[in-house]
């Protein structure tokens, strides 16, 4: 079975750090997400990439920046921590014929 | 743009009955169509996969349905049980959208002992 792996379940930070956010899959797959849920507005699309060093903005870039150095790993950076940004984030990897979601990580912002 | 629905938001049923779930879809050019659970404070985990080429998908006590004439897909849960209780979303991955998905809003599903 495919495997994401997000590598915190819960992370508490403080305004104004800054924070990453590790994914990392294990089926070579090309296709990584990222996306936030928050209660009312569904799943949003923060940053996806098609290939390593190839990154594309979602639908909620601002305020976020991601990392793909290797093909399983895509990064999620908060280069500024703020109290707005304290949500559920998950990532997903896969081919066009489905993808597979990481656990997720709760972030809190304080 | 695609839009997905999935309606009611809620649901609430009691143990051995049968689930129905709907998800509605605006642009017919789909490559497929996925089905999720989600459990409370935890990540997605994929139930089903229909390729738009394809009327059905079954696993287990799961069946999905596709129309994609339509815009539309049933999951389907048979004898339902309180284990069965977590929020389901459909999502498509369009043919707009390459290979980004478009998600529906989810309904969240209680199974009463």
């Amino acid at each position: 079975d495919v495997k994401v792996t997000q590598s915190s379940r819960y992370l508490v930070k403080r305004t104004g750090e800054k924070v990453f956010l590790e994914c990392v899959q294990d089926m070579d797959h090309e296709n990584m997400f990222w996306y936030r849920q928050d209660p009312g507005l569904g799943l949003r699309l923060i940053y996806f990439s098609y290939d390593v060093k190839m990154k594309e903005k979602g639908d909620i870039p601002e305020g976020y920046s991601v990392s793909r150095e290797k093909k399983e790993r895509f990064s999620l950076i908060l280069e500024s921590a703020s109290t707005n940004q304290t949500s559920m984030y998950l990532c997903a990897s896969g081919t066009g014929d489905g993808y597979t979601f990481g656990s997720g990580t709760r972030l809190t912002v304080v | 743009k695609q839009e997905v629905t999935q309606i009611p938001a809620a649901l609430s049923v009691p143990e051995g009955e049968n689930l129905v779930l709907n998800c509605s879809f605006t642009d017919s050019a789909i490559y497929n169509l996925q089905w999720f659970r989600q459990d409370p404070g935890k990540g997605l985990t994929s139930l089903l996969l229909i390729q738009s080429s394809q009327r059905e998908q079954t696993s287990g006590r799961l069946n999905a349905s596709l129309d994609k004439s339509s815009g539309r897909s049933t999951l389907y849960i048979a004898a339902s049980q309180p284990g069965d209780s977590a929020t389901y979303l459909c999502a498509v991955r369009g043919v707009a959208a390459g290979n980004k998905l478009t998600f529906g809003g989810g309904t969240r599903v209680l199974v009463k002992p």
